[in-house]
């Protein structure tokens, strides 16, 4: 099946204690995107990889960073959390040229 | 920066009636997109439009580009509680971008 994976779900950590959000696509899509979402902000833009070791800064991407050393993986890292960014956070994938992005389930971000 | 302006943010109807949703901007897109999100899921596209004036029908939902490729509109007939959902618009920018520029999304309940 056709699908972008995330993991964890649920997560509930406390400040600067560094954490990965693991994100697998299995559909060999050249272009991923990691994007978090807030209520009244709707879906912003975090980090985005056009291809393996190419990516880009998004809307948002202070106290973020990403890895594209596989095509299928994309993993986003938390250096040091603070409570701001608490959210739901998305990571989505897509054909290079494509219209369709296909997200994945979420992942819940709890930071105390 | 291109936005998007989605309205209604929320909208609360009895099944059977019909509604629409507007999703407007300054900006010229290449194509925009309609995504669906219920709770606990990612978003999925329901229908992407490209040309300007486009009309496109997904049961009974009908999806509309504007001429000026500035703004479109989603209009549900009838709308059923299966319908209940986060709608959100999304604009690809011209020029080969594969950025996706999103709406702030329409929280729509339909009650039985």
């Amino acid at each position: 099946e056709a699908q972008v994976t995330q993991n964890p779900r649920y997560l509930i950590t406390v400040t600067g204690k560094k954490l990965t959000v693991t994100c697998s696509q299995n559909m060999n899509h050249e272009y991923m995107s990691w994007y978090r979402q807030d209520p009244g902000l709707g879906l912003r833009q975090i980090y985005y990889s056009m291809n393996v070791e190419v990516t880009d800064k998004g809307d948002v991407p202070e106290g973020y960073k990403v890895s594209r050393k596989e095509k299928r993986n994309f993993p986003l890292i938390l250096e040091s959390p603070s409570p701001n960014q608490t959210s739901l956070y998305f990571c989505a994938s897509k054909r290079q040229g494509g219209n369709e992005q296909f997200f994945g389930p979420g992942t819940r971000l709890t930071v105390l | 920066t291109q936005l998007l302006e989605q309205s209604p943010q929320f909208l609360s109807i009895q099944e059977g009636e019909n509604l629409t949703v507007y999703c407007n901007s300054s900006s010229v897109f290449s194509s925009l997109q309609w995504y669906r999100q219920e709770p606990g899921e990612g978003p999925v596209l329901l229908v992407t439009v490209v040309t300007g004036g486009e009309v496109k029908k997904l049961k009974r939902l009908t999806f509309q580009f504007g001429d000026a490729r500035k703004d479109s509109s989603l209009h549900i007939t009838a709308a059923q509680p299966g319908d209940t959902g986060l709608y959100l618009c999304a604009g690809v920018g011209q020029g080969g971008s594969e950025k996706l520029v999103f709406g702030k999304g329409t929280k729509l309940t339909v009650n039985p």
